[in-house]
């Protein structure tokens, strides 16, 4: 059963330039969750999509956008990138009609550097 | 809005010790709680879950956790810490039960097992 997968894991870009992270979810999900991890930090909520919608949004500028593909895939852009932005990009994948315990199943992680 | 608290960014333990991880929340309603643990270059694994029932919770690698709802503590405890255990905790809290999976880390321990 495949788990989560992400990629690129590694990428470095300069300010100013756009980035695209994927996502597969695990088998049998439908819902994917992208988290940013800074250094140091726990990880913070981005967006979640679902049925090819954005269902919620963490506190991140409009810099940061995604979008689900009809097998359940995700993509997260980040547009205009800065310094700040460097960091470990998270995608965790549920189910968004479960059993209600709100487990997510994460990937590895794609670890943007900006230079 | 809820939150999580994680007393001590690193954490130092002898081989075969007991682990105390400690982690407070914030909540204006019945939680759900989450313990994840990162090992380096990785993604977040599940370690153990607490959603409705008993208050003892027993995960993965022989850790377990207990919710106080008096304290608003979910502290994680392993028996006899071993060499594997080094790697980053982190706490999370979810208030919805439903498919709204937004979780809210904490800020990590780092758990160094010496031998």
């Amino acid at each position: 059963d495949a788990g989560v997968t992400q990629s690129p894991t590694h990428l470095i870009k300069t300010r100013g330039q756009q980035v695209t992270l994927r996502c597969s979810p695990k088998s049998g999900h439908d819902t994917v969750s992208w988290y940013q991890q800074a250094l140091g930090q726990g990880p913070q909520f981005i967006f979640q999509y679902y049925e090819e919608e954005e269902r919620q949004r963490g506190n991140f500028p409009d810099r940061f956008s995604g979008h689900q593909f009809p097998n359940y895939s995700s993509e997260l852009n980040v547009n205009a990138l800065l310094l700040g932005d460097s960091a470990l990009y998270l995608c965790a994948s549920s189910l968004f009609v479960g059993t209600g315990t709100g487990e997510l199943f994460f990937g590895e992680g794609s670890r943007l550097t900006v230079l | 809005a809820q939150s999580v608290t994680q007393l001590g960014s690193h954490v130092s333990v002898s081989e075969g010790a007991l682990v105390l991880l400690r982690c407070n929340y914030s909540s204006s309603v019945p939680p759900y709680l989450f313990w994840y643990v990162q090992y380096p270059n990785q993604g977040l694994q599940l370690l153990l879950k607490y959603t409705t029932g008993a208050t003892l919770v027993k995960g993965i690698n022989g850790f377990e956790a207990e919710f106080k709802k008096s304290e608003t503590s979910f502290h994680l405890t392993k028996p006899s810490a071993h060499m594997s255990d080094a790697a980053e905790y982190f706490c999370a809290v979810t208030l919805f039960s439903g498919s709204a999976r937004q979780l809210t880390f904490g800020s990590g321990t780092q758990l160094t097992v010496l031998p």
